[in-house]
């Protein structure tokens, strides 16, 4: 089955600090798409960061980082600096079927900034 | 910047009562996508839409659902006659092309009573 897990129900971090989200899927597939959506309270959500998998580069976005081990089938989210503004849910979400592919989404780690 | 539109925000019915949830795609984008997240839950995809016809469905999609582009410009779902456990956050995404980002509206909340 193609999955997506997220480990951490919820973390907290202090302001400034780094904190890493972590991330495994499943798939069998040899070409797919990883996202980090956020979801703040308002309960928008707002894709944070992709990673194509063919790509051995890690993507960066601004504070916002992953680090993407295929053979280990992880896909972590790094948040560097953190601000209170992060706090909110994030999903980890992949993409396995290819240019129709619907979103499959993990559960969820609740994230808390703290001043 | 352009962004996914839905409407209405909250929305309370009766059990058995049919609901249209409406959304309004980025204007240019071709692939459109309904999913789901029940309170406390995971987001579960429901349904995609492409060049006029359904692409893919979830097992959740059974025939209680529709979906319609009626015009250029808006995508609904509809429920037939809705039950309790129907109760959820329903996000509208769409997509420029595949397979990159898909954007997603704020969400309708609907409350079956």
């Amino acid at each position: 089955a193609q999955t997506v897990t997220q480990s951490q129900p919820e973390m907290s971090v202090q302001e400034a600090e780094t904190v890493t989200l972590s991330c495994t899927y499943d798939t069998s597939e040899s070409n797919y798409y990883l996202f980090w959506y956020k979801q703040p309270p308002s309960r928008q959500m707002i894709l944070v960061i992709r990673q194509e998998a063919y790509k051995q580069q890690n993507a960066t976005e601004n504070r916002f980082s992953v680090n993407f081990q295929k053979a280990a089938k992880s896909f972590s989210l790094k948040i560097s600096d953190s601000q209170l503004g992060d706090t909110a849910m994030y999903f980890c979400a992949a993409n396995y079927g290819g240019s129709q592919g619907n979103l499959i989404f993990g559960k969820g780690t609740k994230l808390s900034v703290k001043p | 910047e352009p962004e996914v539109t839905q409407t209405p925000s909250h929305q309370v019915t009766q059990m058995g009562q049919e609901v249209i949830l409406r959304c309004v795609p980025i204007s240019n984008h071709l692939y459109f996508y309904w999913y789901r997240q029940i309170l406390g839950q995971k987001v579960e995809f429901l349904v995609s839409f492409y060049n006029n016809e359904i692409s893919e469905k979830s097992e959740i999609f059974d025939d209680q659902f529709s979906v319609e582009r009626p015009d250029g410009s808006n995508f609904t779902l509809k429920i037939r006659s809705t039950k309790l456990e129907d109760s959820a956050m329903y996000f509208c995404a769409s997509m420029l092309e595949g397979p990159y980002e898909q954007y997603f509206g704020p969400g309708t909340r609907l409350t079956v009573t």
